[in-house]
């Protein structure tokens, strides 16, 4: 069955320090690939996704995410992080489209100044 | 273009009662799901339909839990009778066509549930 492994429960981190959000999928064929944010009391927002072509892919708010097809992952990474951007990171994949996401168990950024 | 609606926003219902959630997806999406998301974990998927069919309702709890999405537009997700291990937000999704060059699934902002 595919799943999807995000590798830090809890990122801390300095405002203006650059971060990674580890993320990495079990799939033998290709997938679609997200990372969506969620904030207190609030729903999933976007951030960026894979569907297909080239491996480096940006988003919202100064996201971006290389999908790595050997390694399978699919890490997320900004290069100075402010205050605003401590959330709750989900990375989700999905086999094709029309199939449901599965998704990881969260990463928590705590951005501090 | 509108977003997934859903409602209530929150409810809070003594265990063995019962609950209703409503979504309404984006217009011309043909595929909604319902996900439960406890707190601390990732979103679960519940339930998938495709227009008023259903996909997968593997891990749905069918003893206590059903939904139905009946003229293939907004949906309804019911629990019946309430488990205190139910509290959780109860989030609803609609993804666009395969073909679309842009695909992608929009969530609603959930409904928060509690059960005491």
């Amino acid at each position: 069955a595919q799943s999807v492994t995000q590798l830090d429960s809890q990122v801390p981190v300095f405002e203006e320090a650059p971060v990674e959000l580890r993320c990495n999928y079990s799939s033998s064929v290709s997938v679609y690939l997200f990372w969506y944010v969620q904030y207190p009391n609030q729903g999933l927002q976007l951030l960026l996704k894979y569907l297909s072509g080239s491996t480096l892919v940006k988003g919202i708010n100064g996201f971006e995410a290389e999908f790595n097809k050997s390694q399978t992952s699919f890490h997320l990474r900004k290069p100075s992080v402010h205050i605003s951007d401590t959330a709750e990171y989900f990375c989700a994949a999905a086999l094709q489209a029309g199939t449901a996401l599965i998704f990881g168990k969260g990463t928590t950024l705590s951005v501090s100044s | 273009e509108a977003g997934v609606a859903q409602s209530p926003r929150y409810k809070i219902i003594e265990k063995r009662q019962s609950v209703a959630f409503w979504c309404n997806p984006i217009s011309g999406h043909a595929t909604l799901y319902w996900y439960q998301q406890i707190l601390g974990q990732g979103p679960k998927l519940l339930i998938q339909f495709q227009n008023n069919g259903v996909v997968d309702d593997s891990q749905l709890p069918k003893d206590r839990f059903s939904a139905e999405r009946l003229k293939g537009v907004d949906s309804t997700l019911k629990i019946q009778p309430a488990k205190l291990e139910d509290s959780a937000v109860y989030l609803c999704a609609s993804s666009s066509e395969r073909g679309d060059t842009n695909y992608g699934y929009t969530f609603g902002s959930g409904t928060r549930l509690t059960v005491v």
